[in-house]
C-alpha cells in the first residue's frame, strides 16, 4: 500500500499567520492518464471530513482562496495564507492513484 | 443540492454483522461510485472500498477481504455496506462518500462493537 506521511502532526498557529502542511507519498502519484490524484480534506472537531483540494491544486467550490495546494510526484503541500478561526481542525491528505486509496495520519492545526 | 444520508447508530456484539445504508439525492445515482471510509476513535481515515452506481461492480481493500460486501438499490438510490464477523477493532464511524474524489460525504454512522 502507498504510505502517506504528513508533517508536522501538530501545527500551532497564530490567527492571521500562514500555515503549511507537507504530505509525502511512498510512490509517485501520477496516474497513467497523466493526472495526479492527491486530495486534501479538513475535519473540524466533531464534524465530517470536507474536501478542500483535489488533483493537487484544484479548489472545491466554496473553499476560500486562502487555501492552496501544490506539489508533484511524491511531494505535496497545503498552504493557508492567513489562518482564520474557522480553519482549526485536522487536515488529511489522501491519494487516489493507487488501490487501495490511502490517507495521511492527519495534521492538527491548533491555536497558538 | 447533493446529499448522502446514512442510517443510524449501531451497537453489535463481536461476531455479528452490521449493514449501513447511504441514501443519495440531488444527482443521478448511477453516474457516480459510492465509496466507504471509516474512522476509528482518535484515528485517521481508512478506505474500505467502493461500488459502481451503474454496474454494481465492487472493489475493496485487502484488509477487509471476505468480510465486507457492498450493494446498491438503484430504484431507492441507496448504497449499502455490510461488515461481518465484527471485532472490537471495527468500532468506528463509517462514512459513505461520492466518487473516488470523495467530494460529498454522508454524516457518518457510529458502529460500536462490544460484548
Amino acid at each position: 500500500d502507498v504510505v502517506m506521511t504528513q508533517s508536522p502532526l501538530s501545527l500551532p498557529v497564530t490567527l492571521g499567520q500562514p500555515a503549511s502542511i507537507s504530505c509525502r507519498s511512498s510512490q509517485s502519484l501520477v496516474y497513467r492518464d497523466g493526472d495526479t490524484y492527491l486530495n486534501w480534506f479538513q475535519q473540524r472537531p466533531g464534524q465530517t471530513p470536507r474536501r478542500l483540494i483535489y488533483k493537487v491544486s484544484k479548489r472545491d467550490s466554496g473553499v476560500p482562496d486562502r487555501f492552496s495546494g501544490s506539489g508533484s510526484g511524491t511531494d505535496f503541500t497545503l498552504k493557508i495564507s492567513r489562518v482564520e478561526a474557522e480553519d482549526f481542525g485536522v487536515y488529511y491528505c489522501m491519494q487516489g492513484t493507487h488501490w487501495p486509496y490511502t490517507f495521511g495520519q492527519g495534521t492538527k492545526l491548533e491555536i497558538k | 443540492q447533493v446529499h448522502l444520508v446514512q442510517s443510524g447508530v449501531e451497537v453489535k456484539e463481536p461476531g455479528a454483522s452490521v449493514k449501513v445504508s447511504c441514501k443519495a439525492s440531488g444527482y443521478t445515482f448511477k453516474t457516480y461510485d459510492i465509496h466507504w471510509v471509516r474512522q476509528a476513535p482518535g484515528q485517521s481515515l481508512e478506505w474500505m472500498g467502493w461500488i459502481n452506481g451503474a454496474t454494481g461492480g465492487t472493489n475493496h481493500s485487502h484488509k477487509f477481504q471476505g468480510r465486507v460486501t457492498f450493494t446498491r438499490d438503484t430504484s431507492a438510490t441507496t448504497a449499502y455496506m455490510e461488515l461481518s464477523r465484527l471485532k472490537s477493532e471495527d468500532t468506528a464511524v463509517y462514512h459513505c462518500a461520492r466518487s473516488g474524489g470523495l467530494d460529498v460525504w454522508g454524516q457518518g454512522t457510529t458502529v460500536t462493537v462490544s460484548s
